[in-house]
């Protein structure tokens, strides 16, 4: 399996601020990487898919870049709105696809 | 706006089979862009990808789970299912039903990101 190691696994910060969620994969995914949010009883929302390409809706505040094994998420000025817990999905092989842990964007 | 709803029994007896249909509103089950997938997700834990079903029949399931399930289609309906069976309190967990998004093809299996999720429901599983 591909190995999803995301950082921090928590995180608190303020509204207005700018956040970074890493992900890491254990062996190279290209650009095969899609992130996605959850709120607490709620199913997982896309926000990014491809790396870097923001799913119709979604705020332009959020941002994805990388490729290979490291790829970040990017959150320009915190609203009230994001903070959930953020999950990535590797989607280059069937072996099977996987997720990493979550990173918990808690408020400061 | 496309809708999936989970349906099924919220409790299991371990052993026994788990079994939960998604019915989907407002698409197209057999669009050749997409693939109907269901999720996992255990209390308070993380995302488990469980498996895929094309329109076609075609499955591909995660290994770690392969040889207790199956996804099955009915096209008329517009439903999935999937059948969990031998289950222990280890499959306890929220199921989530999605529709993945092809991106491409990898020589032997699909590319895809999931872009719209059911609710989910709880399965229980306990005597």
């Amino acid at each position: 399996d591909i190995q999803m190691t995301q950082s921090p696994s928590t995180l608190s910060a303020s509204v207005g601020d700018r956040v970074t969620i890493t992900c890491r994969a254990s062996q190279s995914i290209s650009s095969w990487l899609a992130w996605y949010q959850q709120k607490p009883g709620k199913a997982p929302k896309l926000l990014i898919y491809r790396a870097f390409i923001l799913q119709s809706g979604v705020p332009s505040r959020f941002s994805g870049s990388g490729s290979g094994t490291e790829f970040t998420l990017t959150i320009s000025s915190l609203q009230p709105d994001d903070f959930a817990t953020y999950y990535c999905q590797q989607y280059n092989s069937y072996v099977p696809y996987t997720f990493g842990q979550g990173t918990k964007l808690q408020i400061k | 706006q496309l809708q999936l709803q989970e349906s099924g029994p919220g409790l299991v007896k371990p052993s026994e089979t788990l079994s939960l249909t998604c019915t989907v509103s407002d698409a197209s089950i057999s669009s050749s862009s997409y693939y109907w997938g269901w999720i996992r997700q255990p209390p308070g834990k993380g995302l488990e990808w469980i498996g895929s079903i094309y329109h076609s029949g075609s499955t591909y399931y995660n290994p770690s789970l392969k040889s207790r399930v199956t996804i099955s289609v009915d096209t008329s309906k517009k439903q999935f299912s999937l059948k969990l069976s031998s289950v222990t309190a280890a499959d306890t967990a929220v199921y989530y039903c999605a529709r993945g998004c092809y991106e491409f093809w990898s020589g032997s299996y699909p590319g895809y990101y999931f872009d719209y999720w059911g609710q989910g429901t709880l399965v229980t599983v306990s005597s």
